[in-house]
């Protein structure tokens, strides 16, 4: 199975500050790669999918890059409904597998 | 609206079966492979399995630790995808989501993503 690894695994920062989360995968997955947002209690949310494409309704403020075995996610200026966890995924080869998951808190 | 929603969760003990189901609403359910992710309390997310469209043959896919004890099946006719848990084990506890998985195309290949999740049933393993 391809292994996937998120850092950091928690975030703390401000609203308007600009974050980045990586996620490097085991081998190379191309550019199969998604982003999700689960806030507490609730189902994960679709950010990114195909490592830099926005999905419907996403806010500009999020950026997907990346290709092969490193990608990043980036809020460009943090808001308030913003601080929540987010996992990537891979979905080059099944099994499709999950980050470890970023939590994003406040400072 | 399009939604999913999980029913069928609940408390169950250890070796005994439980049959998790999601209805699909607002789409055109049997067009969509359906996929299952769990969640540990705490915990991330893992891929089950999923099924695919009847249209693609209707075929089921698991992760390893699944094979052989869970089971997917679908009902086009009534918009439901179940999940089928036998011998549950205490670490099988966890909030389980149904997806609906969308496929996009580009020159390079099909990119697929989950992009409608339910509310998710949890399933709690425990004597």
């Amino acid at each position: 199975d391809i292994q996937m690894t998120q850092s950091p695994s928690s975030l703390s920062a401000s609203i308007g500050d600009r974050v980045t989360i990586t996620c490097r995968a085991s081998q190379s997955i191309d550019n199969f790669l998604n982003w999700y947002q689960q806030e507490p209690g609730k189902a994960p949310k679709l950010l990114i999918y195909g490592a830099s494409n926005l999905g419907s309704g996403v806010p500009l403020r999020f950026v997907g890059s990346g290709s092969g075995t490193t990608f990043t996610l980036t809020i460009t200026s943090l808001q308030s409904e913003d601080f929540a966890s987010y996992f990537c995924q891979q979905s080059s080869i099944t099994p499709q597998t999950f980050g470890q998951g970023t939590k994003l808190e406040l400072k | 609206e399009i939604q999913l929603v999980e029913s069928g969760g609940g408390l169950v003990q250890p070796g005994r079966s439980l049959r998790l189901s999601c209805t699909g609403s607002g789409f055109p359910f049997g067009d969509f492979a359906m996929n299952w992710v769990r969640q540990a309390p705490g915990k991330g997310l893992e891929w089950v399995g999923f099924i695919r469209s009847e249209a693609s043959g209707g075929t089921t896919e698991y992760a390893a630790s699944f094979k052989g004890r869970f089971s997917i099946s679908r009902d086009d006719s009534k918009s439901i995808v179940f999940l089928q848990m036998n011998d549950l084990k205490s670490e099988d506890t966890a909030l389980y989501f149904c997806t609906r998985e969308k496929v996009y195309y580009d020159l390079l290949g099909s990119y697929y993503y989950f992009d409608i999740w339910g509310q998710g049933a949890l399933v709690t393993v425990s004597s």
